[in-house]
């Protein structure tokens, strides 16, 4: 069972805008460090979001985050097919020691 | 850009050790990144194995770390995970990843290699 908890499946239609939660009980749990994730199946996964809000260079600002403090949020707007896949939040548990990722929200478009 | 590289046996045998080796290309190992192993089990989530840093910082996955070694060998640039007393829990897709403290959201992975524990 994983520290941080998501949605296991969410869908939209192509151009909608669709966002994946990401909470967790522990305290320690810092989420304006929150990153997150895309894998598309056969591949690594790759690094979309950092710091909660800041985009890696090339990543398209369709692919936006938030936090409010309990919790951490990712945004896809304009959704396209090729966005299919599944979407991992990751951060720093201070309680653990270690780095935690969630358990994954697979994306489908309709 | 740096690119990284999994190698190992692909089989490993139950109560064996499961050693891969991650080979850095397009940068050194002795920059100021934290060098990791993340596996995930066919059809599962990703699991944080544990990370080095080329000053001898570790952590590790709790539950992993009574198990697991990481190395540094910086005249090969490259860094390896062992894994003792493996069972078939552990058959997943190793990848080996970095991350930089420098420039955060300048990060890495390799493309993972799978590795199944059987007989």
């Amino acid at each position: 069972q994983s520290v941080l908890t998501q949605p296991p499946s969410a869908s939209g239609i192509p151009g909608q805008r669709v966002t994946i939660s990401c909470s967790g009980g522990s305290s320690k749990i810092d989420y304006s460090y929150i990153n997150w994730y895309q894998q598309i199946p056969g591949t690594a996964p790759k690094l979309l979001i950092y710091r909660s809000n800041q985009r890696p260079s090339g990543v398209p600002d369709r692919f936006s985050g938030s936090n409010s403090g309990t919790s951490a949020s990712l945004a896809i707007s304009g959704l396209r097919s090729d966005d299919e896949g599944h979407y991992y939040c990751a951060t720093w548990d201070d309680s653990l020691s270690g780095r935690v990722f969630g358990g994954g929200t697979k994306l489908t478009v309709l | 850009q740096v690119q990284l590289q999994e190698s190992g046996p692909r089989l490993v045998k139950p109560s064996g050790t499961l050693s891969l080796t991650c080979d850095v290309s397009g940068g050194s190992i002795s920059s100021n990144n934290w060098w990791s192993w993340v596996r995930q089990p066919p059809g599962k989530g990703l699991e944080w194995i544990g990370e080095l840093h080329h000053s001898g910082s570790t952590n590790y996955n709790p539950s992993l770390r009574s198990r697991v070694t990481l190395l540094m060998d910086k005249s090969k640039n490259q860094f390896s995970l062992n894994l003792r007393s493996v069972t078939a829990a552990d058959t997943a897709v190793y990848y080996c990843a970095t991350y930089s403290v420098t420039y955060p959201g300048s990060e890495f992975w390799g493309q993972g290699t799978l590795v199944t524990i059987s007989s």
